[in-house]
């Protein structure tokens, strides 16, 4: 299995311009989740899918970003309009079902966005 | 609510040392506990996780974790460093969920990084 996929790896944009972070989970998993990592915060759940449908969302920092999964295979997280204060790395991940809680989350490489 | 604090956000060993990473966690129900390894420009991936079957974990490349209930604590050891050790530590706790579509929500702490000297 080549686990979670992310495009771009790198991003670098200038404020104001949209962006769109892409991801591609482990073929299977039903749960979807995207995080952000910064050094001040951490590493923050923004947003997660069950079987294609966003469950929560209130880890989404701001109306600029939004989040789809049109698919089983496929995810993007999108800002419009960027700012500086998004740069960070964005990561990806998916699990299988849930069992109590004790599910592991596979993490894709990350993207890591820059705006200038 | 469940919280997790780290002790350290850095920690220095010598190759061949016993590696000790501290965490302590909060937690309103009965805890499932997990530390993710981070390399370099890289994604988190699974050491060990913790889910009451038994208190002493063993995870992959050597590392082992305690679940003790009454310090709170579930702390990340390996007898003998190894350069390939170097990289940032996340311990997290979940929330277990309640199945269905609510999952078992990870709060991870803030990280500590470990440097291994030779």
């Amino acid at each position: 299995d080549a686990g979670v996929i992310q495009s771009p790896r790198h991003e670098v944009t200038e404020m104001g311009q949209e962006v769109t972070l892409r991801c591609k989970p482990i073929s299977g998993h039903d749960y979807l989740f995207w995080y952000r990592q910064t050094m001040m915060r951490g590493l923050e759940l923004l947003i997660y899918f069950n079987n294609n449908v966003p469950i929560d969302d209130s880890g989404m920092p701001e109306d600029r970003f939004s989040a789809k999964m049109p698919n089983a295979s496929f995810s993007t997280l999108k800002i419009q309009p960027s700012e500086p204060r998004d740069s960070a790395v964005y990561f990806c991940a998916s699990s299988g079902p849930w069992t109590g809680g004790q599910e592991t989350q596979y993490f894709g490489p990350g993207t890591r966005l820059l705006v200038l | 609510a469940q919280s997790v604090t780290q002790l350290g956000s850095h920690v220095s060993v010598s190759e061949g040392a016993l590696v000790l990473l501290r965490c302590n966690y909060s937690s309103s129900v009965p805890p499932y506990l997990f530390w993710y390894v981070q390399y370099p420009n890289q994604g988190l991936q699974l050491l060990l996780k913790y889910t009451s079957a038994a208190t002493l974990v063993k995870g992959i490349n050597g590392f082992e974790a305690e679940f003790k209930k009454s310090e709170t604590s579930f702390h990340l050891t390996k007898p003998s460093a190894h350069m390939s050790d170097a990289a940032e530590y996340f311990c997290a706790v979940s929330d277990r969920g309640a199945g269905g579509t609510s999952y078992g929500k990870l709060t991870f702490g803030q990280g500590t990084i470990l440097t291994v000297h030779p």
